[in-house]
Formats: C-alpha cells, sequence, structure tokens
C-alpha cells in the first residue's frame, strides 16, 4: 500500500523557516516526482514546486522562486519542502504528492501538514 | 501564473448530471492534454479522479468523466449523487514545466 506520511503540524513566527518532511514507501522512490501544494484556510489549492526523486532536479512556481527548497533523501525515501521568510498568508496545509515519473497521474497524497504563522 | 477559471459552485438533484468547466489559456489547458480532477471533501486530502484530460484512475467510478475543447476542459458527473458532494479542483501543466490549480468549485447535492 502506497504511503506518504507527513510531518506534525508546526507554530513558526513571521521571518522563520519551516521544513516539512514527506515518507513514502510500497513503491520505488527513484522512478517518481514529488510534488508540492499548499492550501489556506479557505483557499484553492496552491502548486509549489516538484523534484524528480530520481536525479534530484527541481523546478519551483515563480511565487515561491527564492523562498522555498525541495530536497530529497533517497537511502530515506523522503521528501522535504522547506519555505523561508515566512509570514501570517503562509499559514496553510501543504500536501506532497506522488507522481510515477512522466505519467501526470498524481495517485496518492499525503494526509497534509498545517503550518501556522503566527507572532 | 493565473489560476485556471472554474464556476464558484454547481448543484443537481440526485440521479442528474451536472458539469464544471475549467478555462485556462494555450499555455497550459490549451497547450497540453494533462490536465486533471481532484475531489476534496472539507478537512480531506484532494483524490485524483481524472487525468490527462479523460482517464479515470482505478476504482473511480465510471460516472465522472472529462474532456477539454481548446483552453477548456470540463468534468461530467452523471448520476449525481450525495457522496459527490464536494470540492472539486481541475489542474494543467504548464508551460513553465509547472502546474496550475483551478478556482474550486462546490458541487452540491440538492
Amino acid at each position: 500500500q502506497v504511503q506518504l506520511v507527513q510531518s506534525g503540524a508546526e507554530v513558526k513566527k513571521p521571518g522563520a523557516s519551516v521544513k516539512v518532511s514527506c515518507k513514502a514507501s510500497a513503491y520505488t522512490f527513484t522512478t517518481s516526482a514529488i510534488h508540492w501544494v499548499r492550501q489556506a484556510p479557505g483557499q484553492r489549492l496552491e502548486f509549489m514546486g516538484w523534484i524528480n526523486a530520481g536525479n534530484g532536479n527541481t523546478k519551483y512556481s515563480q511565487k515561491f522562486q527564492g523562498r522555498v527548497t525541495i530536497t530529497r533523501d533517497t537511502s530515506a525515501t523522503t521528501a522535504y519542502m522547506e519555505l523561508t521568510n515566512l509570514r501570517s498568508e503562509d499559514t496553510a496545509v501543504y500536501y506532497c504528492a506522488k507522481e510515477i515519473w512522466g505519467t501526470y497521474e498524481w495517485g496518492y497524497w499525503g494526509h497534509g501538514t498545517l503550518v501556522t504563522v503566527s507572532s | 501564473q493565473s489560476a485556471l477559471t472554474q464556476p464558484p459552485s454547481v448543484s443537481g438533484s440526485p440521479g442528474q448530471s451536472v458539469t464544471i468547466s475549467c478555462t485556462g489559456t494555450s499555455s497550459d489547458v490549451g497547450g497540453y492534454n494533462h490536465v486533471s480532477w481532484y475531489q476534496q471533501p472539507p478537512g480531506t486530502a484532494p483524490k485524483l479522479m481524472i487525468y490527462d484530460v479523460n482517464n479515470r484512475p482505478s476504482g473511480v467510478p465510471d460516472r465522472f468523466s472529462g474532456s477539454k475543447s481548446g483552453n477548456t476542459a470540463s468534468l461530467s458527473i452523471s448520476g449525481l449523487q450525495a457522496e459527490d458532494e464536494a470540492d472539486y479542483y481541475c489542474s494543467s501543466y504548464t508551460s513553465s514545466y509547472t502546474y496550475v490549480f483551478g478556482t474550486g468549485t462546490k458541487v452540491t447535492v440538492l
């Protein structure tokens, strides 16, 4: 059973950074892409970026370029999303999703990680 | 990248059919056959319902179907059921090698 297990909820102060993890299991991690999507309270889904878990290549949405870094640890079959210089508008649930590379089928999603930014 | 445009809400009675539109540009929906649709009940993670315009993942009922014409994609739900009540989002691959989501549509079963 493919699973994506994300790290727990975080509370951060404005200006701080947050790093969310996404632990994958029950498939060959390096054949996938991991996408990161966020959803502010009551708002739409918003694409942040992706990583090719095989070669580590990344691509970020222009909106988050310069503030987001997506990495992976193949030995731990885990992807990470770090967002810096947090502001209140970054309060959201952050999701990871898996795509078998090149299929465009995001069939599995993590349960989401709530990040709250508050002074 | 601007969000794809969806109607805020659609509704129908049980057994009826509803269609949700998703309008983008030639740089996303119109340029690629990589349009997906997600169902999201309140408080849950999105669930893939359609990918590559009209492909259903295993386990998704055939009441759900997708199509595309020009810069607009559509999701149709036939034989509407109470369990279909949720928010629905489209997404598309883009010319920037990224993805863009739609504004979201709330489906209400009357």
